[in-house]
């Protein structure tokens, strides 16, 4: 597909349980953003990936979350040990390089019970 | 760290009225982007503005961008129910690479 494709579009877990979150971006896109947004709330940044440069991972709220992007391409988000406030949709999206445009995916939804 | 505010948080409009939405930036920027997240949906590119003073119009939308490049403004006139959602603003700072979000601008139409 042409655009940023993420996995699972919903996922409902238990408390405790890890959960990975998986990103496609858009082929040649160097640059690549983690976020959260809980209902009804704004875009919270949680990671930034850009070529070979070491990621920018001032946005992560705890030791629980980490990311990695592998081969420049596709991303995952791990969140471990999930806590009930980890519920929200998780945004992944890509750019042709870092000051462009960015384009989103559609989301994954984790619901923590 | 490079702060990105936008005022008002929530904007109730009445149908056919014009409002604003504003975006201010701690730091300077190199180009400022605007986003609309529709209920449901995910954020979708807008705008992007790079010149100091630039002024863009999408149809009923005019998009500004400061004289200092440290904020920007939305203006929407005539507004319709389609225009019903979120509005990001996000800037990069001068020599910088990261683009910072707002906390967005919630927008209600009243039919």
């Amino acid at each position: 597909g042409a655009g940023v494709s993420q996995s699972p579009s919903n996922k409902v877990t238990e408390k405790g349980k890890d959960v990975e979150l998986r990103c496609d971006p858009i082929s040649g896109h160097t640059a690549l953003y983690w976020y959260r947004q809980s209902l009804g709330q704004g875009l919270e940044f949680l990671i930034y990936f850009q070529g070979n440069s070491a990621p920018d991972k001032s946005g992560l709220p705890s030791d629980r979350f980490s990311a990695e992007r592998t081969g420049g391409s596709v991303s995952t988000l791990t969140i471990q040990r999930t806590q009930q406030e980890d519920s929200a949709v998780y945004l992944c999206a890509s750019s042709i390089s870092s000051g462009n445009t960015i384009y989103f995916g559609e989301g994954s939804w984790l619901t923590v019970v | 760290g490079q702060q990105v505010m936008q005022i008002p948080q929530y904007q109730h409009v009445q149908e056919g009225e014009d409002f604003t939405t504003y975006c201010n930036s701690s730091t300077t920027l190199s180009n400022i982007q605007w986003y609309k997240q529709r209920p449901g949906g995910h954020p979708v590119f807008l705008i992007q503005l790079v010149k100091s003073g630039e002024v863009k119009k999408q149809k009923r939308l005019t998009f500004q961008f400061g004289e200092a490049k440290k904020n920007s403004s939305l203006h929407i006139t005539a507004t319709q129910t389609t225009d019903v959602g979120t509005y990001f603003c996000a800037g990069i700072k001068a020599a910088g690479n990261k683009l910072t979000f707002g906390g967005g601008t919630r927008v209600l139409v009243k039919p």
